[in-house]
């Protein structure tokens, strides 16, 4: 066990919805990233977050945006859901943003579009 | 921006025997990081072994070791005496020093068979 908690575990959804994945690092981590893992793509990263803004930013689509809160936790908002966003979404952690800070690994939520 | 390649897709080997799975990358940097990653089918992304660029010394960590050529660029991993329990998806990542996030290669689909 990482530490890092993400929910749901599954996400079953439709074409054109909306939904928010929701990450909670380990306790005393300050940055946080999201990554994706499909099957055509591999593992991309998207965005991370330090402390509550925004540090960097990767692959994302116009149509996701992410946040971190107060409390350090994230959420990762997908929106106008296309079938090519079913993937496997992580979340991770590190204590901070730079060198060669370890990131620690949420177990990840399984999102398909229908 | 980095890359990482990792050449075979798949690869085998029984139980107790060593196994070395290949990786190289690309960067214009002088300083960074390299990582392998394991996904059991749990999907679960769990740090096997890191190596910073400017250390000549190679890491290990229990069975796990790597052969890090820097002109080369190349950065092997080989597990000794392996158990079923390495059975998993195996990815090679990078991480430069100026950088916030983690570029992976592919991955190699390492089945280990009693």
């Amino acid at each position: 066990d990482s530490g890092v908690t993400q929910t749901p575990k599954h996400l079953i959804t439709a074409t054109g919805q909306r939904v928010t994945l929701r990450c909670s690092p380990r306790s005393g981590d300050l940055s946080v990233y999201w990554y994706q893992q499909s099957l055509d793509q591999g593992l991309q990263f998207l965005i991370q977050y330090y402390n509550g803004e925004e540090r960097a930013k990767g692959n994302i689509l116009e149509r996701f945006s992410a946040q971190q809160f107060p409390d350090l936790h994230s959420e990762l908002n997908l929106s106008s859901l296309e079938l090519g966003d079913s993937a496997l979404y992580f979340c991770a952690s590190s204590v901070a943003w730079n060198r060669a800070n370890e990131q620690f690994f949420g177990p990840g939520t399984r999102l398909t579009v229908l | 921006a980095q890359t990482v390649t990792q050449s075979q897709p798949e690869m085998s080997v029984q139980e107790a025997e060593t196994v070395t799975l290949s990786c190289t990358y690309d960067t214009s940097e002088n300083n960074y990081y390299l990582f392998w990653y394991k996904q059991p089918p749990s999907r679960q992304m769990i740090l096997v072994i890191r190596q910073e660029a400017y250390k000549q010394q190679n890491a290990t960590e229990n069975r796990f070791s790597v052969n890090f050529q820097k002109a080369a660029k190349s950065f092997s991993l080989k597990i000794s005496d392996s158990q079923l329990g390495d059975t998993a998806m195996y990815f090679c990542a990078s991480k430069s020093n100026s950088g916030y996030a983690l570029n992976f290669g592919k991955g190699t689909s390492l089945l280990v068979t009693p």
